[in-house]
């Protein structure tokens, strides 16, 4: 079956750039997603890229593709106190089954360091 | 506002009773779905829901049961049946053809 590998800790001090790694196994996904998950809350749409791409830029936020290798990063520039939360990627596997079920990671936690 | 209500936020259960979780939603989403989170396991599928009155097995269906007789509504039910129910459940919906999930604000279930 689909299997999303994250590491599970990254602790960085304020101020720094962080990386969030993840790697897939479905190279036919179309979207690859990165969630956000604050302590005792529901996760929140961070951003996606399409396949197709491989490089978005939003504000702060930086994902990089590399297809041929099935990893996606996450870099958070200037990380900051309120950034401290799980990250899960996920990716749409194309299993084929007409649904638009999401694999999840099972999410890195990011302890920024004041 | 538009969004997911999930109710009670937190519930306690003696051995052996079923309870229900509810959830909400406003957005108008054909799809719902339900997952359990534990410490270290990520977000595991339960059930999900692509459209009214009818509903699929996740990757960890057994001592669950679900309904969907209203596009708002997908009530969660964890039956005496589940072996190890404390967790952290969260439902979400989505458009039907978009992989961007809307959650709740999650409900967490300690069984005594």
């Amino acid at each position: 079956g689909e299997d999303v590998e994250q590491s599970l800790f990254l602790s960085v001090r304020e101020g720094d750039s962080s990386v969030i790694n993840c790697t897939y196994t479905d190279s036919s996904s179309t979207y690859l997603y990165w969630y956000k998950q604050e302590p005792g809350a529901g996760l929140q749409l961070l951003t996606y890229i399409f396949s197709n791409m491989d490089m978005k830029q939003d504000q702060r936020l930086t994902v990089l593709l590399n297809k041929k290798d099935k990893h996606l990063s996450l870099r958070i520039a200037d990380t900051q106190t309120g950034d401290s939360a799980i990250y899960f990627c996920a990716e749409i596997p194309n299993s084929g089954a007409g649904s638009y079920q999401l694999t999840f990671g099972k999410g890195t936690k990011l302890s920024v360091i004041p | 506002d538009g969004g997911i209500t999930q109710s009670p936020k937190y519930l306690f259960r003696k051995e052996g009773q079923n309870v229900t979780l509810s959830c909400e939603q406003n957005l108008n989403h054909d799809a719902m779905y339900w997952y359990r989170q534990d410490p270290g396991q990520g977000l595991r599928l339960i059930y999900y829901s692509q459209i009214v009155n009818d509903f699929q097995k996740g990757d960890i269906a057994e001592g669950y049961s679900v309904s969907r007789e209203k596009k708002e509504s997908f009530p969660l039910t964890v039956t005496s049946a589940q072996k190890n129910p404390t967790a952290f459940y969260l439902c979400a919906s989505s458009h039907s053809n978009t992989g961007e999930l809307f959650f709740g604000e999650g409900s967490r279930l300690t069984v005594l």
